[in-house]
């Protein structure tokens, strides 16, 4: 079974629109972190968003929010008041613990491109 | 303070030939990791480094090898290299080798194997 899945291959959003972007995980872990990645066309992974599996609230950071769903496993990212520099490719990623072996390792889903339009 | 820095950006090689990948993590990082990211997927995990120490590795062939430095900057070795090794290399670095340490990421080598 897939890590992570991210079902959404490509999302259009109108400019000032939130949007959600989804993420669904698999772990047997009980202690992990979730994250999201925006990477633009240049390469770079930006770090947007961390959420703790013990954390009881959900996390923002600014326009970026993170809608936690602990028991259906999912961990949906919320873009607020988009803009046209939002849009990129967006990863969601997780870390495991130490049963599994996590570290520092991160796996990453496979993405969705996002583009904001006017 | 300057981020994570790879070098070189681009790098066009052969099969069959050798490459070396650097990277210098921020400083006061002990802990730098590598992943490959092949066109259109999400970046897959290779090594950790924490301490000069291998702390993980990813689903990779021996071809792939990599050390860290006294100074914890780092090297990515790959051998033999095939046209499925052409990708976007990632270096990461972070403070500590843990679950919480959050991940800062340079702007990748860009390999192209012809």
């Amino acid at each position: 079974a897939q890590k992570i899945t991210q079902t959404q291959p490509g999302m259009f959003v109108q400019e000032k629109e939130a949007v959600t972007l989804d993420c669904t995980y698999d772990t047997s872990d009980q202690s992990y972190g979730l994250f999201w990645y925006k990477q633009p066309s240049s390469g770079e992974m930006i770090f947007l968003i961390y959420q703790g599996s013990y954390d009881e609230q959900n996390a923002t950071e600014g326009r970026y929010s993170l809608n936690f769903q602990k028991a259906r496993k999912s961990a949906n990212l919320v873009i607020s008041a988009s803009q046209l520099g939002d849009s990129a490719m967006y990863f969601c990623a997780m870390r495991e613990g130490i049963l599994t072996g996590g570290g520092n390792k991160l796996t990453f889903g496979t993405g969705t491109q996002l583009k904001v339009e006017l | 303070d300057a981020g994570v820095t790879q070098s070189p950006t681009h790098l066009i090689k052969t099969r069959g030939q050798h490459v070396t990948l650097r990277c210098s993590p921020i400083s006061g990082h002990k802990s730098v990791s590598w992943y490959q990211q092949v066109l259109g997927q999400g970046p897959q995990f290779i090594f950790q480094y924490y301490e000069k120490e291998e702390r993980g590795r990813g689903n990779f062939p021996d071809r792939f090898s990599a050390r860290q430095f006294p100074n914890y900057s780092s090297e990515l070795n790959v051998n033999a290299l095939l046209l499925g090794d052409s990708a976007l290399y990632l270096c990461a670095s972070s403070q500590g080798a843990g679950l919480y340490n959050e991940q800062f990421f340079g702007p990748g080598t860009r390999l192209t194997v012809l």
